[in-house]
């Protein structure tokens, strides 16, 4: 796990806010990846960066807004949410977007919205 | 669309046990993975499978993989309390997109 670093660990914010989710790879990998897992649904994939550029963005609400200012970090920058984006929010990274290997996870921030 | 769909959804054991989680995919893969998430954590990977393989160990872990079936199983053997935590399998596809199923959540009962 300290491969991929995320911060902070919790989070709760009112659905006026304005925060930020930091992700950080250690691995010296080329992706990087937002997923979303909600109670009792498969992990969704948000977005992926590769070399910086974002690639994917699967339908995500423009509240989320994601950024990568270079290839070991990458944001979630997050503006009036919703209760239903409460939700554990999770950064991976793996070596290339499509060399098929495994992603290594960071632990998490669990976000809650009130 | 759902790439993997564990069963059972939640598996209860005492230690000592084997635990075997089932995996089912829609599409064609490249190859499947597992993972292991503990309670609020991130996931953990585990294994990965090729789409020409059939079995595959990894100390207490085998692997199989069916592909005429779309099908995967997980078998842990010997079970520890530690083994506690939620299983997901992932289908890697052509595109180098990973898709998780929901999980297994397993409890090892010491």
């Amino acid at each position: 796990e300290t491969g991929v670093t995320q911060t902070p660990r919790h989070l709760v914010m009112g659905m006026t806010n304005k925060k930020s989710l930091k992700c950080e790879q250690h691995l010296g990998h080329n992706a990087m990846y937002w997923y979303k897992q909600s109670a009792k649904k498969p992990l969704e994939l948000m977005f992926v960066y590769s070399l910086e550029e974002r690639v994917e963005n699967n339908s995500v609400p423009s509240r989320f807004s994601p950024e990568c200012p270079n290839s070991s970090h990458l944001f979630l920058h997050l503006h009036t949410l919703q209760p239903e984006d409460s939700a554990l929010y999770l950064c991976a990274s793996s070596q290339d977007r499509t060399d098929f290997g495994e992603q290594y996870f960071g632990p998490g921030t669990r976000l809650t919205v009130t | 669309s759902q790439q993997g769909e564990e069963d059972p959804q939640a598996l209860s054991i005492q230690e000592g046990e084997n635990a075997t989680m089932n995996c089912s995919y829609k599409t064609s893969i490249n190859n499947l993975q597992w993972y292991r998430q503990n309670s609020g954590r991130g996931l953990v990977h585990l294994i990965l499978i090729r789409s020409n393989e059939r079995e595959k160990h990894s100390g207490r872990l085998r692997v199989t993989l069916d592909t005429s079936k779309k099908s995967s199983s997980l078998l842990i053997t010997a079970s520890r309390a530690a083994d506690t935590a939620s299983y997901f399998c992932a289908g890697r596809g052509n595109t180098g997109k990973l898709i998780f199923g929901q999980g297994t959540t397993l409890q090892v009962k010491p």
